[in-house]
């Protein structure tokens, strides 16, 4: 089956840019989703790509895709305090049931 | 519009205890998912229900847990009896189609058992 790697944890000053990265197994993915946990909340989606996409840009927010290595990443401009929590990525595909396979998130630290 | 809706928000019950967790997906979406949170394991996707019908239950751990979808908009994941290990935040999840529309999550609901 899919498996999805992030790293557990970053830590990055205010005002500069994280990145978080995302490793998938299946070549078939054909949805991928970055999704952000505040403390004590659900999952939020804050923005997804499709695989015919190698970039996606949303105000402070850039996905990069890179289909070849299978990775995946997001890009978060000006960090700021408000942005601490962790980030999800999660990878679906096509076929008939279209399992989404969510990897185990990244911890974000925004220092002040 | 409302979100996904889960009840209780917290959960304290002792061990051997019947609970029952409640989830109220979006309006019109078609699919609902229960998972379950920890520390350890992370995000594990527990059962998958599209038009109100189990699609795959691979992820429930064992007799003890059961989910229903009597109809569109209500879903229970129920626990019998439950256990200490079973401690976790278990969210509910929906999805409009069986595409490639995102899910949406509950806020969850955060159970203990003592």
């Amino acid at each position: 089956g899919e498996d999805v790697e992030q790293s557990l944890f970053l830590s990055v000053r205010e005002g500069d840019s994280s990145v978080i990265n995302c490793t998938y197994t299946d070549s078939s993915s054909t949805y991928l989703y970055w999704y952000k946990q505040e403390p004590g909340a659900g999952l939020q989606l804050l923005t997804y790509i499709f695989s015919n996409m190698d970039m996606k840009q949303d105000q402070r927010l850039t996905v990069l895709l890179n289909k070849k290595d299978k990775h995946l990443s997001l890009r978060i401009a000006d960090t700021q305090t408000g942005d601490s929590a962790i980030y999800f990525c999660a990878v679906g595909n096509s076929g008939g049931y279209q399992k989404v396979t969510f990897g185990t998130g990244t911890k974000l630290q925004v220092i002040p | 519009d409302a979100g996904v809706i889960q009840s209780p928000r917290h959960e304290v019950t002792e061990m051997g205890q019947e609970v029952t967790l409640r989830c109220k997906p979006i309006s019109g979406h078609n699919s609902l998912f229960w998972y379950r949170q920890t520390m350890m394991r992370g995000l594990e996707l527990l059962i998958y229900f599209n038009n109100n019908v189990p699609i795959d239950d691979s992820g429930m751990p064992e007799d003890r847990f059961s989910a229903k979808m009597p109809n569109a908009s209500f879903s229970t994941l129920k626990i019998q009896p439950s256990e200490p290990r079973d401690s976790a935040v278990y969210f509910c999840a929906s999805r409009r189609g069986t595409g490639n529309q995102p899910q949406h999550f509950g806020d969850g609901t955060r159970l203990s058992i003592l």
